[in-house]
């Protein structure tokens, strides 16, 4: 079946400039997650969603970072005034439940020139 | 919170040889530890996990110990393939909670 979609697959801008990262979730995924995974580093936590519960937004950076999830579906990860700092690979993952495996997209990679 | 740690940051093996990769975690509440693989240019996938009330587990070539009382787990790749080349990272989370917190990823190169 289909997995996690994410768009774009890559995303270049300019310093200073705001950006929306798109993030099609499994159907029926109640759980939906967003990490940071910097070049050869590991995955930053950012942002989760379940259900129609408060996210929890403890990962976010900044609060030039913020993200909004339409129901059990889709989610947009906006940055605005970007900076070079944000430049990585924006994950996107979902699961059944809370406590089940991740399901990532292959992620988009945003560069801040 | 949780901290986890994993070693080595890179290990390189000839094809055919073993592998393993550890992990320590800091929050003795954790009770499920996925390992997931991510190969170039796509997102990490789950290749096995194991919850804390197995002390092993198995899939064909790959295997997951788990030493509560120490806070350690490992992954053991044996009879490595080229194919298996990749970063690996090491999960730990609690079931009934959401944040799944990832060590730093260890780069496995199989050498032909």
């Amino acid at each position: 079946g289909a997995g996690v979609s994410q768009s774009p697959s890559n995303k270049v801008t300019e310093k200073g400039k705001d950006v929306e990262l798109r993030c099609d979730p499994i159907s029926g995924h109640t759980a939906l997650y967003w990490y940071r995974q910097r070049l050869g580093q590991g995955l930053e936590f950012l942002i989760y969603f379940q259900g129609n519960s408060a996210p929890d937004k403890s990962g976010l950076p900044s609060d030039r970072f913020s993200a909004e999830r339409t129901g059990e579906s889709v989610s947009t990860l906006t940055i605005q005034r970007t900076q070079q700092e944000d430049s990585a690979v924006y994950l996107c993952a979902s699961s059944t439940t809370p406590s089940s495996p991740l399901h990532f997209g292959n992620g988009t990679r945003l560069t801040v020139t | 919170g949780e901290n986890v740690e994993q070693h080595p940051s890179t290990l390189s093996v000839q094809e055919g040889d073993s592998a393993v990769i550890k992990c320590t975690y800091s929050d003795s509440a954790s009770n499920y530890f996925p390992w997931y693989k991510q190969e170039l240019g796509k997102g990490p996938q789950l290749i096995i996990d194991i919850r804390s009330n197995v002390g092993e587990k198995k899939d064909q070539r790959i295997a997951v110990t788990l030493n509560k009382t120490a806070k350690h787990f490992s992954l053991h790749i044996t009879e490595t393939q080229p194919e298996d080349s990749a970063v690996y990272f090491c999960a730990a989370s609690i079931t009934g909670g959401f944040k799944t917190i990832f060590g730093a990823g260890t780069r496995l190169f199989v050498k032909a």
